[in-house]
């Protein structure tokens, strides 16, 4: 079946770091790609996608490129600030079988000062 | 915009209470589903919706039941609750057919004792 790995945090850095978080999947077919960000007390909400292989996703300075070769979809930023803590859930959705959304099991990004 | 409401968002329970989790969405979504976060783990997939009248199981259904009279509402049951069932709740909603971007509610942490 699918399934999404992504690393293991906590992951704490500086503010203005730059920051990686790597996600691999398995899925059959051409999954979508999804990045989601669940801010502290809130629910998840989408922070970018990408549908097909080599499209890149952008918001409030990330972005991830949708690789097909490695199978991955990494979040980068160039400078992270404080109110970018939070928890960073990287997601596939294939639309066969029924239509399941599979997420990664989160990374807890904490930016000090 | 209310987009997904879920109530209540904090309960305690005693083993073996049942309760009721409420999700409403007015975005004409025809797709609502249910999952659970718990540490360590993402979130997993209880049950899922693709219209009034349907409804399917996702990967942990056990223990919980759920019903779709009408399209706004997705309420999700616990008839007897387990400690194990101590998590934090989120009801999520698409459209259908689409490329899987999910729009969360806040969520609600239920705690059996």
């Amino acid at each position: 079946g699918d399934s999404v790995t992504q690393m293991e945090g906590p992951v704490t850095l500086s503010e203005e770091a730059f920051l990686t978080i790597n996600c691999t999947y398995t899925a059959t077919g051409y999954p979508s790609l999804f990045w989601y960000v669940q801010y502290p007390g809130e629910g998840l909400q989408l922070l970018l996608k990408a549908t097909k292989a080599d499209d890149k996703g952008s918001n409030k300075g990330f972005e991830a490129t949708y690789r097909k070769e490695t199978t991955s979809f990494h979040l980068e930023k160039g400078s992270v600030q404080v109110s970018d803590s939070a928890v960073y859930f990287c997601a596939l959705f294939n639309s066969g079988g029924y239509q399941k959304v599979t997420f990664g099991t989160g990374t807890k990004l904490q930016v000090i000062p | 915009n209310a987009g997904v409401t879920q109530t209540p968002k904090f309960q305690v329970l005693k083993t073996g209470q049942s309760m009721t989790l409420q999700c409403a969405q007015d975005m004409n979504h025809e797709y609502m589903s249910w999952y659970r976060q718990d540490p360590g783990m993402g979130l997993r997939l209880i049950h899922y919706s693709v219209g009034a009248g349907i409804t399917d199981q996702g990967e942990v259904p056990n223990g919980y039941n759920v019903s779709r009279s009408t399209t706004e509402d997705f309420p999700l049951r616990l008839l007897s609750a387990a400690p194990s069932q101590t998590s934090v709740y989120f009801c999520a909603s698409r459209d259908l057919p689409n490329t899987g971007e999910l729009f969360f509610g806040e969520g609600s942490r239920l705690t059996v004792l």
